[in-house]
C-alpha cells in the first residue's frame, strides 16, 4: 500500500485560493467517503481540518473546504492567510490491510 | 475536553524495545472509539502504525506487525505501544491519537513525543 499522491508544495498569496489534490486509487479515497485532512504546524501535532471528504469539525475555519471526485479528493483554502502556512496532510480510509493511509505531505506556503 | 499525553523514554538502543503510554483525560477509553499510534520520522510524512478499541480488538500496520504490541489498560484510562528490535529507521516522533472509528479519521492528538534510537 502506497502512501497516497500530494504535491510537494502549493503557494499563493494573500487573499488568493489555492486546492491540494490527493490521488489514490479506488481502494482507498475512490472507494470510501473517509477523506481527512490534517494541518501540521512545524513542531506541532497534526490538527484534524476536514473529515469525511468535506466535513469541518467545529472551530476550523469555513475558509477551507474539501471535496473528492473518483480517486482524487482536494483541499481548497480560500482567502488565504499568513498562519496558514503549514503542512497539509490527506489520509483515508483503505480496504487493504493497512487500514488508514496518509498522503506524502503538501507545504504551503503564503507568499 | 479529551486530551492525550505521550510518555516514554527518549532515547532506545539498537536491538531494544520501544515502550510508550498515551495517558487519556476527558474521556473514558472504556466508552467507545479506537484509540491509535502514529509515528513520523524527522522531516517525513506520517505513518499509521496500528489502533486499538477499548475490548482489546487490535489492527496493525502490516509492515510493522511482527513487532508491534498496542494494549489498553482501561482502569488507568491509557493505552500503550511496544516496538520491539528497534533500528535507527524507528526514530520518529510518536503520536497517540483518537480515532472515529465511524468515519476512520484522527480527531484528537496528543503533543507528539520524539523518540531516537542510538546507542
Amino acid at each position: 500500500q502506497s502512501a497516497l499522491t500530494q504535491p510537494a508544495s502549493v503557494s499563493g498569496s494573500p487573499g488568493q485560493s489555492i486546492t491540494i489534490s490527493c490521488t489514490g486509487t479506488s481502494s482507498d479515497v475512490g472507494g470510501y467517503n473517509y477523506v481527512s485532512w490534517y494541518q501540521q504546524h512545524p513542531g506541532k501535532a497534526p490538527k484534524l481540518m476536514i473529515y469525511d471528504v468535506s466535513n469541518r469539525p467545529s472551530g476550523v475555519s469555513n475558509r477551507f473546504s474539501g471535496s473528492k471526485s473518483g480517486n482524487t479528493a482536494s483541499l481548497t483554502i480560500s482567502g488565504l492567510q499568513a498562519e496558514d502556512e503549514a503542512d497539509y496532510y490527506c489520509s483515508s480510509y483503505t480496504s487493504s490491510s493497512i487500514l488508514y493511509v496518509f498522503g506524502t505531505g503538501t507545504k504551503v506556503t503564503v507568499l | 475536553q479529551v486530551q492525550l499525553q505521550e510518555s516514554g523514554p527518549g532515547l532506545v538502543k539498537p536491538s531494544e524495545t520501544l515502550s510508550l503510554t498515551c495517558a487519556v483525560s476527558g474521556y473514558s477509553i472504556s466508552s467507545g472509539y479506537y484509540w491509535g499510534w502514529i509515528r513520523q520520522p524527522p522531516g517525513k510524512g506520517l505513518e499509521w502504525i496500528g489502533s486499538i478499541y477499548h475490548s482489546g480488538s487490535t489492527y496493525y500496520n502490516p509492515s510493522l506487525k511482527s513487532r508491534v504490541t498496542i494494549s489498553v489498560d482501561t482502569s488507568k484510562n491509557q493505552f500503550s505501544l511496544k516496538l520491539s528490535s528497534v533500528t535507527a529507521a524507528d526514530t520518529a516522533v510518536y503520536y497517540c491519537a483518537r480515532i472515529s472509528s465511524g468515519s476512520s479519521h484522527f480527531d484528537y492528538w496528543g503533543q507528539g513525543t520524539l523518540v531516537t534510537v542510538s546507542s
